[in-house]
């Protein structure tokens, strides 16, 4: 069964950094593109960056472009989404994807609050 | 990059009926790469329709997928309790898979 567990959301103050991660389970991680997606309150779906297989590709929004850097560990299963210099307006829920036929799998989601 | 329009923004309808939803694209979508998804609050997003007219394992046969170029089409054919939830299309044939804005199908 195909499992994708996001972790490290929480409250952070403007300027500040968090680190996402998404654990995946029940698939050859290496071998899919995976995403980063997220939801802000009332907002619909955004986005948020892409990483092939390998790390050979990677693209971001340009809201969060020179922020957040998106990277995977192959070795753990692991996806990972470094978020610097946060504003108010990525408070949102952040989900990882699996990348195929657009993205077939979803994590629950971790919420981030971007506040004072 | 490709921008996607949805419409209408809320669709009211009652159980049984027949829901429509479109997707603009402002360019041709490459390969028909267009993805339609489900989403209901404090759920995951769930994947409905890739290439813009093949369901996804475990899907209903009454979600259908048409349209190709930049004109796009989500029907249900006849609308189920569990049905009325936020619906969005994606184009994932460029580097930038942007979602379009939505559409609320809500019980009327």
């Amino acid at each position: 069964e195909v499992q994708l567990v996001e972790s490290g959301g929480g409250l952070v103050q403007p300027g500040g950094s968090l680190r996402l991660s998404c654990a995946a389970s029940g698939f050859i991680f290496r071998s899919y593109s995976m995403n980063w997606v997220r939801q802000a309150p009332g907002k619909g779906l955004e986005w948020v960056s892409s990483i092939s297989s390998s790390s050979s590709y990677i693209s971001y929004a340009d809201s969060v472009k020179g922020r957040f850097t998106i990277s995977r560990d192959d070795a753990k299963n692991s996806l990972f989404l470094q978020m610097n210099g946060l504003r108010g307006e990525d408070t949102a829920v952040y989900y990882c994807a699996r990348n195929w036929g657009g993205s077939d799998f979803w994590g629950q989601g971790t919420p981030v609050t971007v506040s004072s | 990059e490709i921008v996607l329009t949805q419409s209408p923004g809320t669709l009211s309808l009652s159980p049984g009926e027949r829901a429509t939803l479109s997707c603009r694209a402002s360019q041709s979508v490459s390969s028909n790469f267009l993805a339609w998804y489900q989403h209901k609050p404090g759920r995951a997003p769930r994947l409905l329709i890739f290439g813009a007219s093949t369901r996804a394992t475990g899907i209903p046969d009454r979600f259908s997928g048409s349209g190709s170029g930049t004109d796009f089409t989500l029907t249900i054919s006849r609308l189920e309790p569990e049905d009325f939830a936020v619906y969005y299309c994606q184009q994932y044939g460029d580097s930038f898979p942007l979602f379009g804005g939505g559409t609320k199908v809500e019980i009327k």
